[in-house]
Parts: structure tokens; sequence; C-alpha cells
């Protein structure tokens, strides 16, 4: 299972958006509904932000956002804060054939100017 | 309080083995689908292993026929056990919980990770 496609780097100003995109195949991202998001500050360990596409676990704020079309995901961070400098990887589910598999978008940096 | 502790990370030579353990609180490792996920020096996240809430145990191509998922649902923890290492198996490993009703197949729940450094 090939890893998702993700931009190396995304910046933008403090208030700004940045949307990220993840881009995968109909046998993981356009074949499932399960498409997550996770930030991950360096040396700690990764924060779920979005499930099932577009829906934000409690404690996440609004100002993250998902959505999909196709065999691409994006997240979308509106009015970009300094704590939101950090890697962000997508996932998927990729099972096929009754045999369950996961795997990972490549990671994006974002970087608040 | 949700938690997962992973324990049993360090140094060991290629082609040995080592058995990482997940210790759980605030929740019921057999009742949940719990998944091994790795990240190697400066790289992205790599699923590597899940064990069903019914017992059944998928694993990533890369390690396949070397790692084994398990649980003791006595000690409410989350075991790997990794054989004939590699360089390339060089990693902070993150226990997590998958969600299989809410969030399903998401990773809602992290450990802090346990560092596996394969050398000579």
């Amino acid at each position: 299972q090939s890893a998702l496609t993700q931009p190396p780097s995304a910046s933008g100003s403090p208030g700004q958006s940045v949307t990220i995109s993840c881009t995968g195949t109909s046998s993981d991202v356009g074949g499932y509904n399960y498409v997550s998001w996770y930030q991950q500050h360096p040396g700690k360990a990764p924060k779920l932000m979005i499930y099932e596409v577009s829906k934000r676990p409690s404690g996440v704020p609004d100002r993250f956002s998902g959505s999909k079309s196709g065999n691409t995901a994006s997240l979308t961070v509106s009015g970009l804060q300094a704590e939101d400098e950090a890697d962000y990887y997508c996932s998927s589910y990729a099972g096929s054939n009754n045999f369950p598999s996961y795997v990972f978008g490549t990671g994006t940096k974002v970087t608040v100017l | 309080e949700v938690q997962l502790v992973e324990s049993g990370g360090g140094l060991v030579q290629p082609g040995g083995s080592l058995r990482l353990s997940c210790a759980a609180s605030g929740f019921t490792v057999s009742s949940n689908y719990m998944s091994w996920v790795r990240q190697a020096p400066g790289k992205g996240l790599e699923w590597v292993s899940v064990i069903y809430s019914g017992g059944s145990t998928y694993y990533a191509d890369s390690v396949k026929g070397r790692f084994t998922i398990s649980r003791d649902n006595s000690k409410n923890t989350l075991y790997l056990q990794m054989n004939s290492l590699r360089a390339e198996d060089t990693a902070v490993y993150y226990c997590a919980r998958v969600g299989d009703i809410v969030a399903r197949d998401a990773f809602d729940i992290w450990g802090q990770g346990t560092m596996v450094t394969v050398s000579s």
C-alpha cells in the first residue's frame, strides 16, 4: 500500500486559512468515508483532529474542517493561530478483499508566518 | 482518564527480538480495535498492525511474518512481539485505539511512544 500524497509544506499568516490536500486512490480515500487527520507537534504523539472525512472530536476547535472529493481529501485550518504550527497527516482505511489495512499520508508541515 | 502507556523499547541488534507493551487505562483493550503505528526518525507515520475486538489480527506487508500483535485481557495490555528485526524497523512505536463505531477507523487515542533502535 503506497502512502497517500500530501504537499510537504504549507504556510499562512495568523488569521489566514491554509488547506492541505491528501491524494489517494479508489482503494483508499476514494473508496471509503474513513479519512482522518492528525496534528503532531515536535516530539509529541499525533492527535486526532478530523475523522470520517469531516467530523471533529470533542475539544477540537471548529477552525479545523475536512472534506473529500473523489480520491482527494482536504483539511482546512481557518483563522490560523501560532499553536497550529505542526505536522499534519491524513489517514484512510484501505481494506480490500476483507483484509483490513490503513494508510497514512506523507505529511505536511504547516508554518505560521 | 483514558490513557495508553507504551514500554519495552530499546537498542537491539539486527536479527534480534523485542516485545513492546501498551498498558491501557480508562477503557477496555479487549472491547476495542487496537493498533500499532510507527514513525522512523524524521519520517512520516506508518501503520504496522491491528487487532480487532474479536481477536482477528492484520499486518502491514513490511512486518508480516516477523511481528505479532496480541493482548492480555487480564492486564488490559496490548503487545507487539517483534522478531528478525532490521535496521529499517528503527522508529518510535505508538499504540493507538482505533474507533469502530464512533470515529470509525480513526486512531483516536495515542500513547506517548517508545523508541526502538536496531543497530549493531
